[in-house]
Parts: C-alpha cells; structure tokens; sequence
C-alpha cells in the first residue's frame, strides 16, 4: 500500500499553462507538505498545511496556491508556468507537534517530475 | 535561514566496508534531525533519526552520531551493500520550527 501518493509522476507542459499536481496520504497524518527538489538535488520546503490550515508558505511566487480539502490530501496548482519551474516536486506528510513539540518525521511521495517547454 | 550542509558531494566505497556520511548543521537551536536515503527517481525515504538528547542511536545496519559540541552529525552504514548506492540527506528540525531543513546531498557510490 502506498503512503504516500502523487500524480501524475511525469508532467510535460508548454510555459504559460497552468498545471496541478495531487498528494494523497494514507497514514492519518494530519500535516502535508509541498517540497521542490532543483537539478542539483537540493530540497526546499515550499508549504505545510496540518488540518487544511496553511502553517508554513517559504518564499514561493504566488503563481503557486497549494489547496487541501481535507488533511489526507494537498495539491498544487501553479499558473503560468515558467522555465524555472521545472523540477521534482515532492509531497511528505508527518504528525504534527506543534508548539510545544518538536518536529516529527517526515514521510515523502515519489515525486512529481514537472518540465516546462 | 539555518541551512545544513554535508562535508562531501560524493563518496565511493568498497562493497563490505563501512561508510561514514557527514553532516554539519548550524543552528543550535535545533533539536531534531533526519537521514534519509533517495534512490534514483523516488522520493527520500527515513532511514533514522536522533533527537538532541541523545548522542547516538543504531538501527540495522545504520548508527547516527550526534555531537552538539560542534554541530556535527553522521551517519555510519555497515557492510555497504550495492542497494545502498544513493543520495544521502540529513535534515534537521526545531521547536520553534515546524520545517526541516535539508542539506545538499551525498552521492553513495557502491563498488563491487
């Protein structure tokens, strides 16, 4: 059984579409996240929602507006899509700790590979 | 912000030998870090983790080393098989932080 889920695993688009990727998790975690991952394999938190609720959003153009409509679940959709936003995209998914915790661990999908033309 | 970064981008190593990945981490304030494996065209997968109270933790065939001294953290695999070619990444984590933080990358190559 998969933990964690993306589709589609591969997505080729023309640069100015707009696009969106899933995240299913079935491990009763309550906190999603949106990672990208450069050629250089570096990886870069994006957002993290727990409960539906947006708790962390980096520095990320608002062309990019992650959507969870319910906790086992986070998309991505991003308009207009430029050359630099080819990459991997990763979902993870963890419990969260919250103030009074620490971070706790994080669990990934396999990716989504994006390639803007 | 805090950034972690790995001493090495690559390490070649004997099938049968151990392997030791490095790590230095900035931010004292961290208390939590990670290791995760990512095998070509999949997501990182966990492989251990260590909380700050402790200074070492071992799983199979893996132990994590945690010195807060000098920030510094690693990872030491046993009996390197071919299975463990791939990229390493240690992240870490805060309290105050509800992220992780990653660092570059090692690439394991395994030689047979």
């Amino acid at each position: 059984d998969t933990a964690v889920s993306q589709t589609p695993k591969y997505l080729v688009t023309q640069m100015g579409n707009d696009k969106s990727i899933k995240c299913e998790q079935n491990l009763g975690h309550d906190t999603m996240y949106w990672y990208k991952q450069d050629s250089k394999k570096f990886l870069k938190i994006m957002f993290s929602y727990n409960n539906k609720e947006l708790i962390i959003n980096e520095t990320v153009p608002n062309r990019f507006s992650p959507k969870s409509p319910d906790k086992a679940h986070l998309n991505l959709h991003i308009n207009s899509l430029e050359l630099g936003d080819s990459a991997v995209y990763f979902c993870a998914s963890s419990y969260y700790t919250g103030t009074s915790g620490t971070t706790d661990t994080q669990y990934f999908g396999p990716g989504t590979r994006l390639t803007v033309l | 912000g805090e950034s972690v970064g790995l001493h090495l981008p690559t390490l070649s190593v004997q099938e049968g030998d151990n392997s030791i990945i490095n790590c230095a981490y900035s931010n004292s304030a961290s208390d939590y870090f990670i290791w995760y494996k990512q095998e070509s065209g999949k997501g990182p997968q966990f492989i251990i983790d260590i909380r700050s109270n402790m200074d070492k933790r071992q799983g199979q065939r893996v132990t994590v080393l945690l010195n807060k001294t000098v920030k510094h953290l690693s990872l030491q695999i046993a009996a390197t098989q071919p299975g463990d070619s791939a990229v390493y990444f240690c992240a870490e984590g805060g309290a105050a932080d509800y992220k992780l933080s990653f660092g570059a990358g090692t690439t394991v190559t395994v030689r047979a």
